[in-house]
């Protein structure tokens, strides 16, 4: 399997603008998470869908942030608008739970996203 | 809302020194995972803990969970340069069909050779 694939993995964009990020987890994977990773706050989770359905989304920050997972094997999050502040390394993860409560995270290689 | 601190925040040691990191959670966990991230990579899963006091082995590297299901500890005796990274500890709650899995901000090793 190729990973969790995320793109773009750079974007550098304008205060004001909209910015989406994009996430393909592994197949077979029914869990999917966004985290944020900033020096201060470290990684930050966001939101997580359970079989494309969000589970928690008490980590997104405010109204401009908004998530979506049209399908198992894809998801979405978006920025709008942008500002500074949102500046960070996004990464997308998807898991498997095998039994239980339990199931290791594959983290894709991250979106970097600059505002300025 | 459930909080997991690490420390220390930053560590440095001589290559063959050993290291260690430590977790602390304000609830109890169902389980602890640990995973290392390399100078601009991504997260990547070391180990999972489930057990009261388990303690597990991956050659240089120790995990414990304590007894209480709080608290984690990650040792690397005899660092090299290749264990270069960032140490974060990640729980998840006990109880209920919670399956947030909520990170420490993570311990820094530079390792000087």
């Amino acid at each position: 399997d190729a990973g969790v694939i995320q793109s773009p993995r750079h974007e550098v964009t304008e205060m004001g603008q909209e910015v989406t990020l994009r996430c393909k987890p592994i197949s077979g994977h029914d869990y999917l998470f966004w985290y944020r990773q900033t020096m201060m706050r470290g990684l930050e989770l966001l939101i997580y869908f359970n079989n494309n359905v969000p589970i928690d989304d008490s980590g997104m920050p405010e109204d401009r942030f908004s998530a979506k997972m049209p399908n198992a094997s894809f998801s979405t999050l978006k920025i709008q608008p942008s500002e500074p502040r949102d500046s960070a390394v996004y990464f997308c993860a998807s898991s498997s739970p095998v039994t239980g409560n339990t199931g290791e995270l594959f983290f894709g290689e991250g979106s970097r996203l600059t505002v300025l | 809302g459930q909080q997991v601190m690490q420390i220390p925040q930053y560590q440095h040691v001589q290559e063959g020194e050993d290291f260690t990191t430590y977790c602390n959670s304000s609830t109890t966990l169902s389980n602890i995972q640990w995973y290392k991230q390399r100078p601009g990579g991504h997260p990547v899963f070391l180990i999972q803990l489930v057990k009261s006091g388990e303690v597990k082995k991956q050659k240089r590297l120790t995990f414990q969970f304590g007894e209480a299901k709080k608290n984690s500890s990650l040792h690397i005796t005899a660092t090299q340069t290749t264990d270069v990274g960032t140490y974060f500890c990640a729980g998840r709650g006990s109880g209920g069909s919670n399956y947030k899995l909520t990170f420490g901000k993570g311990t820094l090793l530079t390792v000087n050779p």
